[in-house]
């Protein structure tokens, strides 16, 4: 079935540094979504994408939704303790039904 | 406001064997999901309820799992009979809108592991 390639798969950071991680697709997606799951937990929305080269932020958190339509990115400016957890990308497809389909996750490592 | 609700957060059964996970959405929420979560992966849509309706089910494994929301608001899952690659994590999710793209709010999900 269709896949979102999401990279990176890991990531370990020290505390202050910036990040970025982003999906791709081979398929042109109508919505990029990015949610963040904490261990025990379900995922949570950080941000919503609705239009090609959009930029959105949420305090520390920007994405953008590219031009292709097929990928799209996350930076976290400035990372704090709570921002470990897993980073899931997700997108609905264009022209299809409103299944959303997730990426497999890039889990964010905090060195103390 | 509370969250979603799912019960029980923890489930070890044998292979072969039967199990039920139950959801309670945020209130006024008429869109109901059940997401399967394999560990190092994303969450799969199983199943969407729009009410008591069902508007997608075409990922739910039909042969052995099931679903229902009778009266469209609590929801139950179940798999029967289990195999090994059920475990999994289950996540039930609401959203007020019928489009997936409304924010969904999960629950924290029931964990199952089949021996």
């Amino acid at each position: 079935g269709q896949q979102l390639n999401q990279s990176p798969q890991s990531m370990f950071i020290q505390e202050g540094e910036d990040v970025s991680m982003n999906c791709t697709s081979s398929s042109i997606f109508n919505t990029w979504l990015w949610y963040k799951q904490d261990p025990g937990e379900g995922p949570v929305l950080l941000i919503a994408l609705y239009k090609a080269g959009e930029l959105t932020s949420n305090g520390r958190l920007t994405a953008q939704f590219g031009i292709t339509r097929k990928d799209s990115f996350l930076n976290i400016s400035a990372s704090i303790p709570s921002d470990v957890g897993i980073y899931f990308c997700a997108g609905q497809f264009m022209n299809r039904d409103d299944k959303i389909i997730f990426g497999k996750g890039t889990r964010l490592h905090i060195l103390p | 406001e509370a969250g979603v609700a799912q019960s029980p957060r923890y489930k070890i059964i044998e292979k072969r064997q039967s199990v039920a996970f139950w959801c309670n959405p945020i209130s006024g929420h008429a869109t109901l999901y059940w997401y399967q979560q394999i560990l190092g992966q994303g969450p799969k849509l199983l199943i969407q309820f729009q009410n008591n309706g069902v508007v997608d089910d075409s990922q739910l494994p039909k042969d052995r799992f099931s679903a229902e929301r009778l009266k469209g608001v609590d929801s139950t899952l179940k798999i029967q009979p289990a195999k090994l690659e059920d475990s999994a994590v289950y996540l039930c999710a609401s959203s007020f809108g019928v489009r997936q793209t409304y924010e969904q709010y999960f629950g924290p999900g029931t964990r199952l592991t089949v021996t």
